[in-house]
């Protein structure tokens, strides 16, 4: 099973500061991978789909890179809004999800 | 819109069943794979399976074969999660989530379109 390690556990930022999420695979998993927005009481939320292309409707200040075993999820500018949990997810090998990261918005 | 509605919460004793629905509607239903997932509490996302509502074939992921049933009703464009001989360790939230589609192209393994959860507690 590939595991997927999200870090860090929480990051606390301000408004309009940039956020950058680390997703490290315990294997390759190629370009298969996406991440997710999760509020509380909501279900997730495709956000970025094979590692760095935006879902339809999701807006540009979300992006996605790397490849392998190492991707990043950056959010330009932040906006409150986007408090919530941040979960990547693989599809290399069956399907398994990080432990999430969540934001805090100051 | 594209909508999945799960059926409520269920309280279950150990050995009993359960069945969960997820009603679909807003496109074809059979265009699109349905996908079944499940967060246990205080644990992460885990990936039951999935079912072609084309064909209805299900393929099932680790650990997640014998007592995980899944099946369609696609006159009602309904898909369905059932769990036997139910045990504690089975307590969670229950998701159905449909593919993403996008340009042509369906990514099966990538999740667009989720239900709102259906919290299956096993308690004597």
């Amino acid at each position: 099973e590939i595991v997927l390690t999200q870090s860090p556990a929480t990051l606390s930022l301000s408004p309009g500061e940039r956020a950058t999420l680390s997703c490290r695979a315990s294997q390759s998993v190629g370009s298969y991978l996406a991440w997710y927005q999760r509020k509380p009481g909501q279900a997730p939320r495709l956000l970025i789909y094979d590692a760095s292309n935006r879902a339809t409707g999701i807006p540009a200040r979300f992006s996605g890179s790397g490849s392998a075993t190492d991707f990043t999820l950056t959010i330009s500018s932040l906006e409150p809004e986007d408090s919530a949990v941040y979960y990547c997810q693989q599809r290399r090998d069956w399907i398994t999800f990080g432990g999430g990261t969540k934001v805090e918005i100051k | 819109q594209v909508q999945l509605v799960q059926s409520g919460s269920e309280l279950k004793k150990p050995g009993a069943s359960v069945k969960v629905s997820c009603k679909a509607s807003g496109y074809t239903f059979t265009t699109f794979a349905i996908n079944w997932l499940r967060q246990a509490p205080g644990q992460g996302l885990e990936w039951m399976g999935w079912i072609n509502t084309n064909t209805g074939n299900p393929g099932y992921a680790q650990g997640f074969t014998g007592r995980f049933v899944f099946s369609l009703d696609t006159s009602v464009s309904t898909a369905y999660l059932q769990i036997s001989s139910l045990k504690a360790e089975d307590t969670a939230v229950y998701y159905c989530a449909r593919t993403y589609y996008e340009s042509g192209t369906y990514y099966n393994e990538y999740f667009q379109y989720w239900g709102q959860g259906a919290l299956v507690t096993v308690s004597s």
